[in-house]
């Protein structure tokens, strides 16, 4: 089974930063990564999927990139409502999810 | 508007066995694959099983395999997970979601315990 690392698992920011969040494949996963916001009590969102497309709605301050096994995720320009957990997910072989990144305000 | 909604769950002792179902609407159902998702209290998300538009392909986490039975009835636009031999780890919050994972319903809880 794909075993998927994500980094950092916490991470203090303030409004206006710009984050970046990492996901790395135990082995090559083309571009089939996608990324999810989660609030809490809520159902998780999806972002981004192969990699770096955004799905509809995902405003332009969200971007993926990556391919093979190292991909990441950037907020360019925090605001209010993106503090949340995010999560990757790998669908290439079957799905693993991330372990998950807590963003919180600093 | 696509619609997903999850029924079936509550209190279950271990060793015993209960059912999920999900409702699709909003869009061709028989055309989708469709996934169940769980979340522990807590916890980050685990994809638990996956069964294609057709019934065809199927596919387990190796923590359910033998003891998860994911099936559809497309007639019915419904979706359902047969949950036999439950464990306190089997708490979670499970989600219906489409194959991309781009639609989820709000979750059915499931809790085991004595």
């Amino acid at each position: 089974a794909i075993q998927v690392t994500q980094s950092p698992t916490s991470l203090s920011a303030s409004l206006g930063d710009r984050v970046t969040l990492t996901c790395r494949a135990s082995q090559d996963i083309n571009n089939k990564m996608a990324w999810y916001q989660q609030k809490p009590g809520e159902v998780p969102q999806l972002l981004i999927y192969y990699a770096s497309t955004l799905q509809s709605g995902t405003p332009s301050r969200f971007s993926g990139s990556g391919a093979g096994t190292d991909f990441s995720f950037t907020i360019s320009h925090l605001q209010s409502e993106d503090f949340a957990t995010y999560y990757c997910l790998q669908g290439y072989s079957l799905w693993t999810f991330g372990g998950g990144t807590k963003l919180e305000l600093k | 508007e696509v619609q997903l909604v999850e029924s079936g769950g509550g209190l279950v002792q271990p060793g015993r066995s209960l059912k999920l179902s999900c409702v699709a609407s909003g869009f061709t159902f028989s055309n989708y694959g469709m996934n169940w998702i769980r979340q522990a209290p807590g916890k980050g998300l685990e994809w638990v099983a996956y069964i294609s538009s057709g019934s065809s392909y199927i596919y387990y986490a190796e923590t359910v395999k033998g003891r998860f039975t994911i099936s559809r009835d497309n007639a019915k636009n419904t979706l359902y997970l047969q949950m036999t031999s439950l464990r306190s780890e089997d708490t979670a919050l499970y989600y219906c979601a489409r194959k991309l994972m781009d639609a989820w319903g709000q979750g059915a809880s499931v809790t085991v315990s004595s």
